[in-house]
C-alpha cells in the first residue's frame, strides 16, 4: 500500500460512454499527477496538479478532462474515448514546495481501462 | 525533448547473482532521477530517489547511482532473488521552470530471476 488509492480497478466502457475515474491520496501531499501507460510504450505524464491548480497539461485530448476539488482527490472525467484510449492510467502525488511538485512520488494501483 | 533509455529491455539470471540495470536520459538538467519496480498489472513502487546533487542511494540490497553530467544512472541489485522479479522503471525530473514537474520514464527493464 502506497497511500494512494484508485477507483475503479478496471473499467470496459463504449465509445459513447462518460466515465470518470478517481484517485485519492492519504499522504498529506498537495501535488496531484495522471499519467498514461500504453503496452510497449513509457509511462506518458497527462496532467499535474499543485496547490490544486494545473500546471501542466501534456498535449492531451480534450476527451480527457481532469478535475482536482482538493488536495487529496484527482478525478479524470473521460467523454467519447477511443479505442487506441485503452491502457492503464496510473495517479501519484507527491509534496510540493512553493507550487512546485517536489520530491518523491507515490503511484496508485492503476486503472485499466478498456474502451470498445 | 528529455528521452530516457533503459537498457537492457529483458533480463533473466539465475538466482543469487549481482546484477546491474541502466538508465540514460538526454538533457542532463535534472531535478531527481527515481527508481520504480512494477509487478505485472501493478501500479509504481519506488525504490529510490536520487536528488541531482547526490551521487548515490542504498536501500538494502539496492544501490543507484546518478552521474549527471554524462546522463546515465545505474541500479544495483545485490544477491538476486525471485521476488525480485519485476519491471524495473527509471524516472526523471525536470530540472528547469515552468512547472514542468512530471516524470519522464523510460520503457524498462523487464527482470526475471530463475530459482
Amino acid at each position: 500500500e502506497t497511500g494512494v488509492t484508485q477507483t475503479p480497478r478496471h473499467l470496459v466502457m463504449g465509445m459513447t460512454n462518460k466515465k470518470s475515474l478517481k484517485c485519492e491520496q492519504h499522504l498529506g501531499h498537495n501535488a496531484m499527477y495522471w499519467y498514461k501507460q500504453s503496452a510497449k510504450k513509457p509511462l506518458e505524464l497527462m496532467f499535474v496538479y499543485s496547490l490544486e491548480e494545473r500546471v501542466e497539461n501534456n498535449s492531451v485530448p480534450s476527451r480527457f478532462s481532469p478535475e482536482c476539488p482538493n488536495s487529496s482527490h484527482l478525478f479524470l472525467h473521460l467523454h467519447t474515448l477511443q479505442p487506441e484510449d485503452s491502457a492503464l492510467y496510473l495517479c501519484a502525488s507527491s509534496q510540493a514546495v512553493s507550487g512546485r511538485a517536489y520530491n518523491e512520488q507515490f503511484f496508485g494501483p492503476g486503472t485499466r481501462l478498456t474502451v470498445l | 525533448k528529455q528521452e530516457v533509455t533503459q537498457i537492457p529491455a529483458a533480463l533473466s539470471v539465475p538466482e543469487g547473482e549481482n546484477l546491474v540495470l541502466n538508465c540514460s536520459f538526454t538533457d542532463s538538467a535534472i531535478y531527481n532521477l527515481q527508481w520504480f519496480r512494477q509487478d505485472p498489472g501493478k501500479g509504481l513502487t519506488s525504490l529510490l530517489l536520487i536528488q541531482s546533487s547526490q551521487r548515490e542511494q542504498t536501500s538494502g540490497r539496492l544501490n543507484a547511482s546518478l552521474d549527471k553530467s554524462s546522463g546515465r544512472s545505474t541500479l544495483y541489485i545485490a544477491a538476486s532473488q525471485p521476488g525480485d522479479s519485476a519491471t524495473y522503471l527509471c524516472a526523471v525530473r525536470h530540472g528547469s521552470g515552468g512547472g514542468a514537474d512530471g516524470l519522464t520514464f523510460g520503457k524498462g527493464t523487464h527482470l526475471i530471476i530463475q530459482p
